[in-house]
This record gives C-alpha cells, structure tokens and sequence, in this order.
C-alpha cells in the first residue's frame, strides 16, 4: 500500500498546455517536497511546503498543501518541453523527522 | 565534480553474487541515505544513517546491509544477489537538524541481477 498516492501516474499534453499532477494520502504530513527527476540523474528538490494551506510558487509552477496536510498539488501553466520529467511528491510524518516517504511518482511528457 | 558521487553507475551480475556501491559526499552532511527505485514505486528507503556507525533500517532492508565507517562515505551492499533487486539506486544526503531539509541524491547506480 503506497502512503502517497499520485496521480495521474503517465501525462502526455501538448506545449502550452496546463495541467495539475495530485498527491494525496490518508495520514497527516508535517511537511511535503517535490522533486523532479531527469533521465540518468536523481530527484532534484522544487519546493517544500509546511503550512496547511500554503501555496509556494516557482515560475510557471504552482504548488499547494491542503488545508488538513493529507494532500498536495502541483500545477504547471503553459507547460514546456523542458518541464518534461518525472515528479515525485515526498512527506514528512513527523516534524523534523530524517525519513521521507515517496509517492509513486508521476511521468510528465510535453510534446512540442 | 558532483557534490554525491555513486560508483558504479551500472552494474551487470549473476544471482548469488556479493555487490557493494559506494557512496561519497563532499557536502559535509551528517545524514545520508540509500533508495531503490522501481518502476511504478517510487523510491523506497532500504538504510540510512546520522553519523559515522549510526545504521538504521528503512523500509526495504532485508537482503540489504551498509557501513558508514567515515562522515562522507556510506556504502550499501547485496550479500548475495537475487533478480529482484535489479533496480535503480540512489545515495541521499541530508543537513540534520530540525525542519524539513532538501535531500542531495547521487546520480543513481543501476543494478541488473541476471
């Protein structure tokens, strides 16, 4: 059983399409990452998030925790061939705690 | 340089087999980690470790033992390799402390168990 939940797990859009990739669970996070991963290179770190509520933005990337912290979004506007990869949202059970626990992942493919 | 370096990158070996990949940091973290990952998983903690000899088990460790003999290196090891750990690997580094730190992975060692 996977604590964290994404979906959808495979997206192929268009260049200059938008679209939200969900991470959801049933237990309560301190806090959730998101990363994103190249081929041939590990996850690299996008945002954190902390706060029920909270919603960070990078660019064209929007990030959300829910209001009770059991879930996250990611959202990309007009995506690009660039944004290609694959996410992986990434909770914290307890704050502070040293272990992560990884959602599936999501494979993202923008066609030009 | 890469601040975590994995050797090997890619490794082919029989069942049965002893593997060792290795570990090393120049970030000067205390917490380091390691992760298979599979298709359709994500990534799964086998071990991980707060300082030198400190060993902890993750999610996944049977099959699975590490060292971590100094601050900057933590090697992971398969006793004698099966086909089902024909996966991706990562090293993971970590500033400890409180709050959710960033994770620094390596470029990832992948496995092949024939």
């Amino acid at each position: 059983t996977q604590l964290l939940e994404q979906s959808p797990q495979f997206l192929s859009i268009q260049e200059g399409e938008n679209l939200t990739v969900y991470c959801n669970s049933s237990s309560v996070f301190s806090s959730l990452q998101w990363y994103r991963q190249e081929p041939g290179e590990g996850p690299v770190l996008l945002v954190t998030v902390v706060t029920g509520g909270e919603v960070k933005k990078l660019k064209r990337l929007t990030f959300q925790f829910g209001d009770a912290r059991k879930d996250s979004s990611l959202h990309i506007t007009a995506a690009q061939p660039g944004d290609t990869g694959l996410y992986l949202c990434a909770g914290a059970k307890v704050e502070g705690a040293q272990k992560l626990v990884f959602g599936q992942g999501t494979r993202l493919t923008i066609n030009p | 340089d890469a601040d975590v370096t994995q050797t090997p990158r890619n490794r082919i070996t029989k069942t049965g087999k002893r593997i060792m990949l290795e570990c090393s940091q120049t970030k000067g973290h205390d917490r380091m980690y390691w992760y298979r990952q599979d298709p359709g998983l994500g990534l799964r903690l086998i071990y991980y470790s707060f300082d030198v000899k400190d060993i902890n088990k993750g999610e996944i460790s049977d099959g699975y033992s590490v060292s971590r003999q100094a601050q900057a290196k933590f090697s992971l090891s398969l006793e004698s390799a099966i086909p089902n750990q024909t996966a991706l690997y990562f090293c993971a580094t970590r500033l400890g402390g409180s709050g959710p730190g960033e994770l620094f992975f390596g470029e990832g060692s992948r496995l092949t168990v024939l």
